[in-house]
């Protein structure tokens, strides 16, 4: 069965320190892993798909790695606008659905 | 591009009634849309995937007759919670991509029921 654990399940950062959050995952057939950003009470927003260990993606301060077994996303430089829940989701196989992690709450203090 | 609107954000009911969710992909033709439920400081859990033109597929423990998912067209689906209880109370959200990849998500839907 696909598997996707997200560590730490919380981080408290002040602004400036920079830090990783971690997807590992097990799946069979990975399709594609996807990093999102949710804020409360909002849906998911879309940061970044990864297809292939080794492939690397930057937005921001933000940037997505990919192996064969996690993915890490670096927050550079944090401001207190990054603080959110950030959402790693894996496509596998056959199937078109994802299945999340449960999620990373981040909070950036001034 | 590849916006999808879901509406209503938030809706309060009395025990014992149905509910309505629409999700629209607004640019973009979707065949295949999902319907997620999340509950406070969890993450999404997948309830059902909606077909344009057929039966939904729903994931075990999701009652199908509970959660009624109507995919009538290619740019609208529907989830309608019947015969509402306090513990359906949650958040719903409606994904949909136009090419299987890169999924968007709708801002979601507050249910309250009371």
């Amino acid at each position: 069965e696909d598997q996707v654990t997200q560590s730490p399940e919380a981080l408290r950062l002040q602004e400036g320190e920079s830090s990783s959050l971690n997807c590992s995952y097990t799946v069979s057939g990975l399709r594609g892993l996807f990093w999102y950003r949710q804020d409360p009470g909002k849906g998911p927003e879309f940061l970044f798909t990864l297809y292939s260990a080794g492939e690397e993606k930057e937005k921001e301060r933000l940037k997505a790695t990919l192996t064969k077994k996690e993915s890490f996303l670096h927050i550079t430089a944090p401001k207190p606008e990054d603080s959110a829940t950030y959402l790693c989701a894996v496509q596998a196989g056959g199937n078109n659905d994802m299945r999340f992690g449960a999620g990373t709450r981040l909070t950036v203090k001034p | 591009g590849a916006v999808v609107s879901q509406h209503p954000s938030w809706v309060i009911c009395k025990s014992g009634t149905s509910v309505k969710i629409e999700c629209r992909s607004l640019d973009f033709q979707a065949t295949t849309m999902f319907w997620y439920r999340q509950f406070p400081k969890q993450s999404l859990m997948l309830m059902a995937t909606s077909n344009e033109g057929s039966k939904a597929t729903y994931e075990q423990g999701v009652e199908k007759d509970k959660f009624l998912i109507n995919h009538a067209s290619l740019t609208l689906s529907t989830l309608t919670v019947t015969s509402a209880h306090p513990e359906d109370s949650s958040f719903y959200i409606c994904s949909a991509s136009p090419n299987n990849y890169g999924y968007t998500f709708g801002s979601g839907t507050r249910l309250t029921v009371v």
